[in-house]
């Protein structure tokens, strides 16, 4: 169920802004784009989610293109603590929907360097 | 207190035995998921439930079975183990959306 894809790697100097993309050229009008990051073999925890407006919670922003076809979690200022792999997920989120399974890929691993 | 726990958080077993893990939690979602993590994988779905009466396979139910003794605990069993099901196993729950709430893991090795 490979919606979406993501670079395997990425690093980022502390301090500054991580810009992690996703693309999803496939989306449909009803599905939600979803990010969740994991630290090194914790479990995973949820950071984000958009449907079409750019969304900014106290983790992260998210801003999604006009087409939907792809996005970016921007972390602004990134620690060492960021260091994870971060997973972009499509999916729909229908209320009682059979669909609110989650396919994790293999992700983006980012690495947060003093 | 963590929302959802996992029990045991290391197992060491032999093939064939059975093991039981065991996840709680006290978000009150009524869905719970069981997943397993393999080196340099993605997470897998075993099994889900979306209320106690409701217990459906995932991608890699086979050598799996589930229980959900209440709204709150959910648990995973190895009839048999066997040493390919080594994997970092977690439970996770949600509401109605897909934010999932994942436990800390329970780290299997089957010798």
């Amino acid at each position: 169920d490979a919606k979406t894809t993501q670079p395997p790697s990425m690093d980022c100097a502390e301090g500054r802004a991580a810009n992690l993309p996703c693309n999803h050229s496939t989306i449909s009008g009803n599905e939600y784009v979803y990010w969740y990051r994991q630290i090194h073999s914790q479990g995973p925890q949820y950071i984000i989610h958009g449907l079409k407006n750019n969304e900014t919670n106290e983790m992260a922003s998210l801003i999604i293109t006009e087409d939907r076809k792809s996005s970016t979690l921007i972390l602004p200022h990134a620690t060492l603590r960021d260091t994870a792999v971060y997973y972009c997920i499509v999916r729909a989120a229908d209320r009682g929907s059979t669909l609110g399974r989650l396919y994790f890929g293999r992700g983006t691993q980012l690495t947060v360097w003093p | 207190d963590a929302d959802v726990t996992q029990t045991p958080r290391n197992r060491i077993t032999k093939t064939g035995k059975r093991i039981m893990l065991e996840c709680s939690q006290t978000k009150g979602h009524d869905r719970m998921y069981w997943y397993r993590q393999d080196p340099g994988l993605g997470l897998r779905l075993i099994y889900y439930s979306f209320d106690v009466k409701d217990i459906n396979k995932g991608e890699i139910s086979d050598g799996y079975s589930v229980s959900r003794q209440a709204q709150a605990k959910f648990s995973l069993s190895l009839e048999s183990a066997i040493p390919n099901q080594t994997a970092l196993y977690f439970c996770a729950t949600s509401d109605y959306g897909l934010e999932q709430y994942f436990g800390p893991g329970t780290r299997l090795t089957v010798t």
